[in-house]
């Protein structure tokens, strides 16, 4: 069975660009989660999706970030404009319905310069 | 809010050295606590789950313990290969399923 999948590995932008981050769910998985880790911290949940509905936003900062998962099955994740600060490891995750666990991606490193 | 505390923050053991790893927790309503390790550029990998007072989970070298107040997680005879970052989260009250985890315990095993 397939992983979850992330793209890209890596981004390096100057702040008050943007940027996007694409990631793709186990195959059947209806639930979704996109994480911020900052070095040397645990992962910190930024917004969950249920099918292509969210479930919990309530840390997103929504003056730069957004996400969107439209038809249910992968999702994009976007910062504008990006500051010095959100240099991080986003991490994806999904789960099954109804079931806690949650299966992790490989994680973007963004470094903003 | 529900807080994580993960101890020590790292630990360096010789190979066949065992030793614990704790995580004490503050929660509303324990759910379920996870352990999951991560290893350098890759996400976290799930070990265990817990869900009750005086459970245990095992694999290989591992071992996974749950009391009302924290977790242990208990390394066996280590080999270098389980060097990683050990993380912590729990699974708290609420319809959601939202983990908060710990800052992680970094295990250096040598040779």
């Amino acid at each position: 069975e397939a992983g979850v999948a992330q793209s890209p590995r890596y981004k390096i932008i100057e702040k008050r660009q943007s940027v996007a981050f694409w990631c793709n769910p186990i195959s059947g998985h209806a639930t979704l989660y996109w994480y911020q880790q900052i070095l040397g911290q645990g992962p910190k949940l930024l917004i969950q999706f249920q099918n292509n509905g969210v479930v919990d936003d309530s840390q997103l900062p929504k003056d730069r970030f957004s996400a969107e998962r439209l038809k249910g099955v992968d999702s994009t994740l976007k910062i504008q404009p990006a500051k010095l600060e959100d240099s991080a490891v986003y991490l994806c995750a999904s789960s099954p319905t109804g079931e806690p666990t949650q299966y992790f991606g490989p994680g973007t490193r963004l470094t903003v310069l | 809010e529900d807080q994580v505390t993960q101890s020590p923050e790292a630990l360096r053991l010789q190979e066949g050295e065992s030793s614990s790893l704790n995580c004490s927790y503050t929660v509303s309503g324990l759910r379920g606590l996870f352990w999951y390790r991560q290893d350098p550029g890759k996400g976290p990998e799930f070990l265990f789950t817990l869900y009750s007072a005086g459970e245990e989970k095992e694999k290989e070298r591992l071992k996974a313990t749950l009391t009302k107040k924290e977790s242990f997680l208990h390394i066996t005879a280590p080999k270098p290969e389980d060097s990683a970052t050990y993380l912590c989260a729990v699974l708290s009250g609420g319809s959601n399923y939202k983990l908060t985890f710990g800052k992680g315990t970094l295990l250096t095993v040598n040779p």
